[in-house]
């Protein structure tokens, strides 16, 4: 699986919009894009994911460029429960495929 | 969505016992489950991938007769840490895939397991 680079911290202002980014610049062209967060001892909590096109859900988008070389995990309006740390992961689409993970980007929201 | 749920969330026991771990996948048959240990401040680290059926594959460096894994169903894959000792001590989690379909299904992850060994 191709490895993933994301910055080690961010902080952002509760009710702005939180923007993380991804660099996966050796991709395949059939991985996909993973996003995934923890919060502190809890399992990981699945976000959302794309191959190509931008994704949108309840919880996120995901902007995915077109060369699909980086993505940017967009939170809307951040709450203090979004502190976490979030971690991008590319992967093949099979469900036999593992997870790797990196180290992730520790995201604070502050009031 | 998919549900995976984990068992016991806490155990703490005296060194040289053996702790069992369950994973279930609540709504969804998983052929394949992965079970992860996290240590304090650091990421995710992949020790085995579960196989309904057949003999787990484990990673570089993970002891295979240390920490058993048995899949023995579509929906429960246990992970048995064996004569456990206090470096054995860490969070430990489980995951699966629902049936694979269109786009990539992603993996849902159980609540972890604290083990604490005295």
């Amino acid at each position: 699986d191709a490895k993933t680079t994301q910055p080690p911290s961010m902080d952002c202002a509760e009710g702005r919009a939180a923007n993380l980014p991804c660099n996966h610049s050796t991709i395949s062209g059939n991985e996909y894009v993973y996003w995934y967060r923890q919060i502190h001892s809890q399992g990981p909590q699945y976000i959302i994911h794309g191959l190509k096109n931008n994704e949108t859900n309840e919880m996120a988008s995901l902007i995915i460029t077109e060369d699909r070389k980086s993505s940017t995990l967009i939170l809307p309006h951040a709450t203090l429960r979004d502190t976490a740390v979030y971690y991008c992961i590319v992967r093949a689409p099979y469900n036999t495929d593992k997870l790797i993970f990196g180290t992730g980007t520790r995201l604070q929201v502050f009031p | 969505g998919a549900v995976v749920s984990q068992h016991p969330s806490r155990v703490i026991c005296k060194s040289g016992t053996s702790v069992k771990i369950e994973c279930r996948s609540l709504d969804f048959q998983a052929t394949t489950m992965f079970w992860y240990r996290q240590f304090p401040k650091q990421s995710l680290m992949l020790m085995a991938t579960s196989n309904e059926g057949s003999k787990a594959t484990y990673e570089q460096g993970v002891e295979k007769d240390k920490f058993l894994i048995n899949h023995a169903s579509l929906t429960l894959s246990t992970l048995t840490v064996t004569s456990a000792h206090p470096e054995d001590s860490s969070f430990y989690i489980c995951s699966a895939s629902s049936p694979q379909g269109q786009g990539g299904q992603p993996q849902h992850f159980g609540d972890g397991t604290r083990l604490s060994i005295l």
